[in-house]
């Protein structure tokens, strides 16, 4: 069963603070880690990618991926109003050759 | 360059009405996607298409439900029979040849169908 798991939230954070988003996936074989972020109506966008154990940043972002815990996270570093969205991990199972399956989204809530 | 266009942006038809949704991938993408997305819910993955291999239709809900990818590029997703369950937003994304899994999907509007 391909499965990946996201707190739906909504995950409240004050302005400036780190957002800590989490994702755990059901196949141990799973290579590629994605996450993306939906604003209220709009599509999704791709915000990060991660392939290989550790961290990954990318300015105020940063991917961390764990493959024996079967764990990716995503850090937002000095929260923004603006960045209140959902993120969606998104995963790429074996065989590799086959669409990502989405987690449900953790919605995301930047207090000012 | 130009992204994902999908049309219409917005539809409204009557239950028992066919519906047809188009979308236009980026240009040189062989990879296709068609998701459903309903109201605050995640993403539903209904059919991927990649060149000219059989399209995998695992997602498709019901035999109301089909694609169709012209040419390698465009596509269009046929509801027939619409039902009121069917209404949501209906994502298409469209990403380069998979090359071991490391495929990044871009995603078009949407369309969002309402079915009255």
């Amino acid at each position: 069963q391909k499965e990946v798991e996201q707190n739906s939230g909504p995950l409240s954070v004050p302005e400036g603070a780190i957002a800590s988003l989490n994702c755990t996936y059901s196949d141990r074989g799973s290579q590629s880690f994605f996450w993306y972020r939906q604003y209220s109506g709009k599509s999704p966008e791709l915000i990060m990618s991660i392939y290989s154990n550790g961290d990954k940043e990318d300015g105020r972002f940063t991917a961390q991926l764990n493959k024996a815990s079967q764990y990716v996270s995503l850090l937002i570093r000095d929260s923004q109003p603006s960045d209140s969205a959902t993120y969606l991990c998104a995963v790429n199972f074996p065989p590799g050759n086959t669409p990502l399956v989405f987690g449900k989204g953790t919605r995301l809530s930047v207090i000012a | 360059g130009a992204g994902v266009s999908q049309s219409p942006s917005n539809k409204v038809t009557e239950k028992g009405k066919d519906v047809e949704l188009r979308c236009d991938p980026i240009s040189g993408h062989t990879a296709l996607y068609w998701y459903r997305q309903s109201l605050g819910q995640g993403l539903e993955f209904l059919i991927y298409f990649q060149g000219n291999s059989a399209p995998d239709k695992s997602g498709l809900p019901s035999d109301r439900f089909s694609a169709e990818r012209t040419g390698g590029s465009v596509s269009t997703l046929t509801i027939q029979r619409t039902q009121q369950e069917d209404s949501a937003v209906y994502l298409c994304a469209s990403s380069r040849r998979p090359d071991r899994g490391r495929e990044t999907q871009y995603f078009g509007p949407g369309t969002r169908l309402l079915v009255l």
